[in-house]
């Protein structure tokens, strides 16, 4: 299976920018995916396809990468970001997750 | 506005059944692949298994396959989990997703709120 490796934690404060990187162990074109979840609530999703933002989702939030590396890119933080984030390829049999990075603000 | 509602989760006993159930509203439900993606207590997402927009195509993970099966019913905008020969790892949160577009590979693009089952003796 491919692995996702995501840095397992950030801390950043309201109003900075900050990169959330997704290391795939192989290629998976662009077939990456960020959801959103936060406590006791369902995943959403963000962005699909590397860098489409997914209806209703603001523009503070974008996606970049191809092949291996990939990155969720929030500018600028609010507070309502406080999550944990997950990539999620599809290019690659069985679809897989990574563990999550959990954003934590300052 | 698309909605997924889960029902069906529960305590049930190491080797029993359980079926779940997603009730779908707010889109055409017979144009889109469906899927099952599970999080254990306090860990991560996993795919559990796929089913096209018609039901001629179905996928599991290896973990699932020959226990559970995945089914609808489009006159009823209905998903389905079929869960057999339960196991303790089985045990998480099961999210009922949707598909993004019409094609694959595809993404997950709308979820519920989720159903906990919870294998144990």
């Amino acid at each position: 299976d491919t692995v996702l490796t995501q840095s397992p934690a950030l801390a950043v404060s309201p109003g900075e920018r900050v990169s959330i990187s997704c290391r795939a162990s192989e290629g998976v074109n662009s077939y990456m995916h960020w959801y959103q979840q936060k406590p006791g609530q369902q995943p959403k999703l963000l962005i699909y396809k590397a860098s489409n933002l997914a209806s209703g989702v603001p523009a503070r939030f974008s996606g970049s990468g191809s092949g291996t590396d990939f990155t969720l890119t929030i500018d600028p933080v609010e507070a309502d970001d406080t999550a944990t984030y997950f990539c999620q390829q599809s290019w690659n049999d069985p679809d897989t997750f990574g563990a999550g990075t959990k954003l934590e603000l300052k | 506005e698309v909605q997924l509602v889960e029902s069906g989760g529960g305590l049930v006993q190491p080797g029993r059944s359980m079926k779940l159930s997603c009730a779908a509203s707010g889109f055409t439900f017979s144009n889109y692949g469906m899927a099952w993606v599970r999080q254990a207590p306090t860990k991560g997402l996993e795919w559990v298994a796929t089913i096209s927009y018609d039901g001629s195509s179905t996928y599991y993970r290896d973990s699932v396959k020959g226990r559970f099966t995945i089914s609808r019913d489009n006159a009823k905008s209905t998903l389905y989990l079929q869960m057999n020969s339960l196991r303790s790892e089985d045990t998480a949160t099961y999210y009922c997703t949707r598909d993004g577009t019409y094609y694959y590979p595809n993404w997950f693009a709308y979820w519920g709120q989720g159903t906990l089952v919870t294998v144990s003796s």
